[in-house]
């Protein structure tokens, strides 16, 4: 059963960036499919981040791009997300997933979730 | 920035049928991109529920099913259950935007 989970500082200040590690068990990265990252800011909906490939090959939101920076380490079997100069607007809930872009672009297993609020 | 559009809420009582809808465009459902459904419960996180318009995962209910025409797509929930209440998002991909976009949400209660 592959399994994902979200690991980071939970409060990151104003200006900064926010650093966070999705650790995958149960299927190695370097096996293949890609791996993403989707956030919900609290009561809204849905906004996918990014996603890369285990090659390392990324593709971003275009609203995001320019903050964004996902990378794999397939030794540790984890991937990872930096979003820089953030604001209260990046506060939200960022979950990691399993990427089906390899056949019908969609996501088939999901972390649990971790917070992150942008506060000083 | 969802440019995928659902009814913000349904409802109904245990044991009939609800269905909610999802409207995109061109450049998305209308191009011939996949949708897929998810289900998250209250302060969970999103489950697949629904993949490739009408495939349902291992474990599924055979009360979801899901369909698709032109720019747009179809959650049916028949036999309405409480565990249901829950909410429902779409998801498909954009071609103009170069990558995925979700729908607004819908939340189902069960009366």
């Amino acid at each position: 059963q592959v399994q994902l989970q979200e690991s980071g500082p939970g409060l990151v200040k104003p200006s900064e960036t926010l650093s966070l590690t999705c650790t995958v068990s149960g299927y190695s990265i370097s096996s293949g499919y890609y791996w993403g990252w989707i956030r919900q800011p609290p009561g809204k909906g849905l906004e996918w981040i990014g996603s890369i490939y285990h090659s390392g090959s990324t593709y971003y939101n275009p609203s995001l791009k320019s903050r964004v920076t996902i990378s794999v380490d397939t030794s540790k079997n984890q991937f990872s997300l930096k979003l820089s100069s953030v604001t209260a607007a990046d506060t939200a809930v960022y979950y990691c997933a399993r990427d089906r872009g390899d056949y019908s672009f969609y996501f088939d297993y999901w972390g649990q979730g971790t917070l992150v609020t942008v506060s000083s | 920035q969802s440019v995928l559009t659902q009814p913000p809420s349904v409802s109904g009582a245990p044991g009939q049928r609800v269905t909610i809808s999802c409207t995109g465009s061109s450049s998305n459902i209308g191009a011939g991109y996949d949708v897929h459904w998810y289900q998250q419960l209250p302060g969970t996180a999103p489950k697949l529920l629904i993949y490739g318009n009408s495939n349902r995962p291992s474990g599924v209910p055979d009360r979801f099913s899901g369909s698709k025409s032109g720019t747009s797509a179809s959650l049916a929930i028949s036999g309405l259950q409480a565990e249901d209440e829950a909410d429902y998002y779409c998801q498909s991909y954009d071609s103009s935007l170069s990558g995925y976009v979700f729908g607004t949400g819908t939340k189902v209660t069960v009366l």
